[in-house]
């Protein structure tokens, strides 16, 4: 069974552009959460999309969105880049329903670096 | 909002124990989680704890106090390849599936 795929890797941009970046999650799974990681704040929530529905959204100002599509892949999308926002974006994949653990399967991540 | 806190670093020894303590406040608690991350790669899940107790699972184990807002996780007979990031993290119930993570302990494993 694949895992969470999420492309690209790598990417480098200069402040003031804008960056999309995609996630295809496991195969059944209608769950798709994103996180930032950087080394001094950790893993933060940046929202939960579920039948291409956002169900939750953490602490993050509007140049941050998302979207799932039909088939539960996710892009997320931040405009008007800082240098700031240079970080590790993890996208991860559950069932997203009841009845179980709720367990995340993350993604290797999307490294972003502002310049 | 979540206050979860974790020690930032830890050192042990191969073949010994190793005790990495969580603490967490929470409104609606909806299970107590722990991924273990080595550099450079994705989080990977460990345990779950929803109910008081401990839990175990081969070498590592997690034990949950819902009361005390306190969890740890148990490592048994360190090997090298445990050196890594142990991430705690927190379902609440007004955040849905989403889960709240604490900011890791990195974990340094020597001979």
């Amino acid at each position: 069974k694949a895992g969470v795929t999420q492309t690209p890797r790598y990417l480098i941009k200069t402040r003031g552009q804008q960056v999309t970046l995609s996630c295809s999650p496991i195969s059944g799974h209608r769950s798709v959460s994103w996180y930032q990681q950087t080394p001094g704040q950790g893993l933060q929530f940046l929202f939960e999309y579920f039948s291409e529905t956002q169900r939750n959204k953490g602490n993050f100002p509007g140049r941050f969105s998302g979207r799932q599509f039909s088939n539960s892949r996710s892009e997320m999308n931040v405009s008007t880049l800082e240098l700031g926002d240079s970080a590790l974006y993890l996208c991860a994949s559950s069932l997203g329903t009841g009845g179980n653990t709720g367990e995340l399967f993350f993604g290797e991540g999307s490294r972003l670096t502002v310049l | 909002g979540q206050n979860i806190d974790q020690p930032t670093e830890m050192t042990a020894t191969e073949g010994a124990i190793v005790q990495i303590n969580c603490t967490y406040q929470t409104s609606g608690f909806n299970g107590l989680f722990w991924y273990q991350q080595h550099a450079g790669e994705a989080p990977t899940f460990l345990s779950y704890n929803v109910l008081d107790g401990l839990e175990e699972k081969g070498r590592f184990s997690s034990f949950l106090s819902r009361s005390k807002g306190y969890s740890y996780l148990l490592l048994k007979e360190l090997q090298m390849k445990d050196s890594a990031s142990y991430l705690c993290a927190v379902r609440d119930l007004d955040s849905g599936y989403a889960l709240n993570f604490g900011k890791g302990t990195s974990l340094l494993v020597t001979p």
